[in-house]
């Protein structure tokens, strides 16, 4: 069972926006920053969003997050068969002292 | 370009011991902490390990606290762990991963991993 919780799987056509929740506690999403990571299939994570929203040297615009409370989204507009992946959220967790990811959503480009 | 190149896994039997390693180039290695993250086949990221940039502190998962020591080697530019008392359960890819460590923490850098099997 996973610290911060997402959902399973998300899908939506080429061109739409998708949206990935991340819903965590006061330990950890609610007072420290979140990151955002995407995995192809068959590769290993890379960095997407990270200090809540800030997206490094590379990452499309295509790509956003945000934080609210306990709780944060990523956003995806304009997708493209190639956002085909796995989303995970991660922060880092005060009271535990340890980095902890949600369990991961898998998005599908229908 | 930074590059970060893990070694070292393969098949062990429950209850053994394996050190996987992790080669850092492209960045002034000793200057930054560093972690192992892993994932079981067809399972999410679950986070190990971290050690500061001298080694001096070191942070763990309970699930692997007493068993798994990591260590680096800021000389040879290379990051360890010592993975003891084995079970099924630690079978996962092992990704070494930069963690900028501020007020925000991140992995900014990952290796392509190194997969660990525990079975007899």
């Amino acid at each position: 069972q996973s610290v911060l919780t997402q959902p399973p799987s998300v899908s939506a056509a080429p061109g739409q926006k998708v949206t990935i929740s991340c819903s965590g506690s006061s330990s950890n999403i609610g007072n420290n920053y979140v990151s955002w990571y995407q995995q192809l299939p068959g590769t290993a994570p890379k960095l997407l969003i990270y200090d809540n929203n800030k997206r490094p040297s590379g990452i499309p615009d295509r790509f956003s997050g945000s934080k609210s409370g306990t709780s944060a989204t990523l956003g995806i507009t304009g997708l493209q068969t190639g956002d085909e992946a796995d989303y995970y959220c991660g922060t880092w967790d005060s009271v535990l002292n340890a980095g902890v990811f949600g369990g991961g959503t898998k998005l599908t480009v229908l | 370009e930074v590059q970060l190149l893990e070694s070292g896994g393969g098949l062990v039997q429950p209850g053994g011991s394996l050190r996987v390693s992790c080669a850092a180039s492209g960045f002034t290695f000793s200057n930054y902490v560093v972690s192992w993250v892993r994932q079981a086949p067809g399972k999410g990221l679950e986070w190990v390990s971290a050690i500061s940039s001298s080694g001096s502190s070191t942070y763990y998962t309970d699930s692997v606290k007493g068993r798994f020591t990591i260590s680096r080697d800021n000389s040879k530019n290379t990051l360890y762990l010592q993975m003891n008392s084995l079970t099924a359960e630690d079978t996962a890819i092992y990704y070494c991963a930069k963690l900028h460590w501020g007020p925000a923490r991140y992995f900014d850098y990952w290796g392509q991993g190194t997969l660990v099997t525990v079975s007899s």
